[in-house]
């Protein structure tokens, strides 16, 4: 079967704490995404990568990092830095080949800052 | 720059009664458009596309949406509801490169709207 996870589902970290959360596809898609939920607030984009070991701050980069060594994973670090870290964290892939492609998204990790 | 607005962050609705979702969008040229849905504690999953092949475009358990340009809007409806749609919907759109000078793929999301079923 194609498609994208994430784990853990649920990850509690204390403050001041590094944790990081896995993104795995199998789909051959080229780019990969990031995205953070809070309620009302709908999804914001954190960061992107549309090829191997390259990646592109989104709207709210600030306090997380990435890194795309390899095609089907797309892993990211919530650091110390985030202030609120506390969110449910959607990772998503797309083709990359034209403007119409949709993005598919993995299940979500929920963090909650302890 | 370009943005997506979803009018009302609650509906709510009787079962059988029509599901009418309101999405408008701001974009100089004709963008592609998307519905997603997501139901709790899930990710979002696609159930339409607009893609300039059709202004009526339909899509999976029902749905469909109209693109009108004179109204930048892309509505999401579906004639009966059902208890099992009660989720989260959320409207996106694909600028254009050309005026977003981003990256292609990229989706600009709505805040979403949250749909209740009364039984």
């Amino acid at each position: 079967d194609g498609g994208i996870t994430q784990s853990p589902k649920y990850l509690f970290r204390k403050e001041g704490q590094n944790v990081t959360l896995s993104c795995e596809q199998n789909l051959n898609h080229d780019a990969m995404y990031w995205y953070r939920q809070d309620p009302g607030q709908g999804l914001r984009l954190i960061y992107y990568s549309q090829i191997v070991n390259d990646f592109q701050k989104g709207d709210i980069a600030e306090g997380y990092s990435v890194s795309r060594e390899k095609k089907e994973s797309f892993p990211l670090t919530v650091t110390s830095a985030q202030k609120n870290p506390t969110a449910f964290y959607l990772c998503a892939s797309s083709l990359l080949a034209g403007e119409n492609d949709e993005q598919f998204f993995g299940p979500g990790t929920r963090l909650t800052v302890l | 720059a370009q943005s997506v607005t979803q009018l009302g962050s609650h509906v709510s609705v009787s079962e059988g009664a029509l599901v009418l979702l309101r999405c408008n969008y701001s974009s100089s040229v004709p963008p592609y458009l998307f519905w997603y849905v997501q139901y709790p504690n899930q990710g979002l999953q696609l159930l339409l596309k607009y893609t300039s092949a059709a202004t009526l475009v339909k899509g999976i358990n029902g749905f469909e949406a109209e693109f009108k340009k004179s109204e930048t809007s892309f509505h999401l409806t579906k004639p009966s509801a059902h208890m099992s749609d009660a989720a989260e919907y959320f409207c996106a759109v694909s600028p254009s490169t050309m005026n977003y000078g981003g990256s292609q793929g990229n989706l600009i999301f709505g805040k979403g709207t949250k749909l209740s079923v009364k039984p």
